[in-house]
């Protein structure tokens, strides 16, 4: 079945320095690729997407390019701040069949001091 | 415009009971869906709905059930609460499959004590 495999957590940085969260990922089919944004006590933010290889998702100062041949969507952001601070998934939802679902990562806990 | 609002933001049942859950989807999104969040197990999947129809539902016992309106509006019901049931359950709503990301309610958290 489907599978999203996310860097272990915690990660701890400080402000202004360089991010990457890995995720690489196992599917049947085509899948779109996502990563999410959890802030404390609330829901899940959608923060950027790919739809197909070589698609790279941006939004915020984050990136992550779809990568077939090696599976995988790893976050970065050149300089974080100390509002970055959340947990961060990585998720997929595979087109094939008639499946409409997202299989999550496990999530990566992201702090950021000043 | 409205996000996906989630009714009542928490809530504490005792074992046994049973609850339910209320989702209202951005205007237009007819395909909801439903997500548990716990500490052990994550994000799983719980169904999926679209035009009141399920088309797709997780791994978990028959307990769980869910139901979508012609408005879209969606109810999940869980029956005879255990303890293990104590979760964030999230809802998200979608114009139609993934390509346009889905959009998640802040959650509904559940104690069950």
């Amino acid at each position: 079945g489907d599978s999203v495999t996310q860097m272990e957590g915690p990660v701890t940085l400080s402000e202004e320095a360089f991010l990457t969260i890995n995720c690489t990922y196992t599917a049947t089919g085509y899948p779109s690729l996502f990563w999410y944004v959890q802030y404390p006590g609330e829901g899940l933010q959608l923060l950027l997407k790919a739809t197909k290889a070589d698609d790279k998702g941006s939004n915020k100062g984050f990136e992550a390019t779809y990568r077939k041949e090696t599976t995988s969507f790893h976050l970065e952001k050149g300089s974080v701040q100390v509002s970055d601070s959340a947990v961060y998934f990585c998720a997929l939802s595979d087109r094939s069949g008639s499946a409409r679902q997202l299989t999550f990562g496990s999530g990566t806990q992201l702090t950021v001091l000043p | 415009k409205a996000g996906v609002t989630q009714t009542p933001r928490y809530l504490i049942k005792t074992r046994g009971q049973q609850v339910t859950l209320s989702c209202s989807p951005i205007s237009g999104h007819r395909s909801v869906s439903w997500y548990q969040q716990t500490p052990g197990q994550g994000l799983q999947f719980l169904f999926e709905y679209f035009s009141e129809t399920q088309r797709n539902k997780g791994n978990f016992p028959g307990r769980f059930s869910g139901r979508q309106f012609s408005n879209s509006r969606s109810e999940m019901n869980v029956s005879t609460l255990e303890l293990g049931d104590s979760a964030l359950y999230l809802c998200a709503s979608s114009l139609e499959g993934d390509l346009y990301g889905y959009t998640f309610g802040s959650g509904t958290r559940l104690t069950v004590v």
